[in-house]
């Protein structure tokens, strides 16, 4: 079956060290999406790649990067976690942007002690 | 302008009843509203979706009524069942001179008794 498929499930870090956060897709969609989604809050877009185009949002702090090596592979680089980025990453892809249907991975669950 | 508010916050409805679902979005540039669904541990999966050139759209059991002039849309759950217990998001996406959007509402936690 197509789908997004994100590694590991459940990540623990420790305050201040690198992760990095995995995300694939069998969609050949060409727009990749990475939220971060506090406990009881909606998902917050953090930016997505239009093709190989990067797009940031304004407010996603420089701690966070992304890499899209090819169209199927995306990551998330996260180079000083604080307590504050606990949270569930969620990868999403979509065929084109604008009013098109997100497919959502299962979610990266970090921790950060 | 950025802002999508979804209310309430939390819904509890009687099995066979109708659980309703409401967003006001604040941005015209949106042109795509879309519903999702998520249950604990998941990813949100999409529910339906309208754009704004209807008013209203059903599939099956959901329906999303949509009041362009008035910036708001809603799900009604028709027949609820307790499968469908879960958080809801309403989300407002579309491209404008900033760029591209999309932005989620805070979820509503649906609990339909048995």
């Amino acid at each position: 079956d197509a789908m997004v498929i994100q590694n590991p499930r459940y990540q623990v870090t420790q305050f201040g060290k690198p992760v990095t956060l995995s995300c694939s897709q069998t969609l050949n969609h060409n727009v990749m999406y990475w939220y971060q989604q506090k406990s009881s809050q909606a998902p917050k877009l953090l930016f997505h790649y239009y093709d190989k185009d990067f797009n940031n949002e304004a407010d996603t702090p420089d701690n966070f990067q992304s890499r899209r090596p090819n169209t199927s592979f995306c990551f998330l680089d996260i180079r000083s976690p604080g307590l504050g980025d606990a949270a569930m990453y969620l990868c999403a892809t979509s065929r084109g942007r604008g009013g098109n249907e997100q497919f959502f991975g299962p979610g990266t669950r970090l921790t950060v002690l | 302008q950025q802002q999508v508010k979804q209310s309430p916050q939390s819904l509890i409805v009687q099995k066979g009843g109708i659980s309703i679902i409401n967003c006001a979005y604040e941005n015209t540039a949106f042109d795509y509203f879309p519903w999702y669904q998520q249950f604990p541990g998941k990813g949100p999966a999409l529910l339906i979706a309208i754009r704004p050139d209807v008013s209203e759209k059903k599939e099956g059991r959901f329906t999303i009524s949509f009041n362009k002039s008035a910036k708001q849309f809603s799900l009604h759950i028709m027949d609820s069942q307790p499968g469908d217990s879960a958080t809801y998001f309403c989300a407002a996406s579309g491209e404008y001179t900033g760029g591209f959007k999309t932005i989620f509402g805070a979820g509503t936690r649906l609990f339909v008794k048995a």
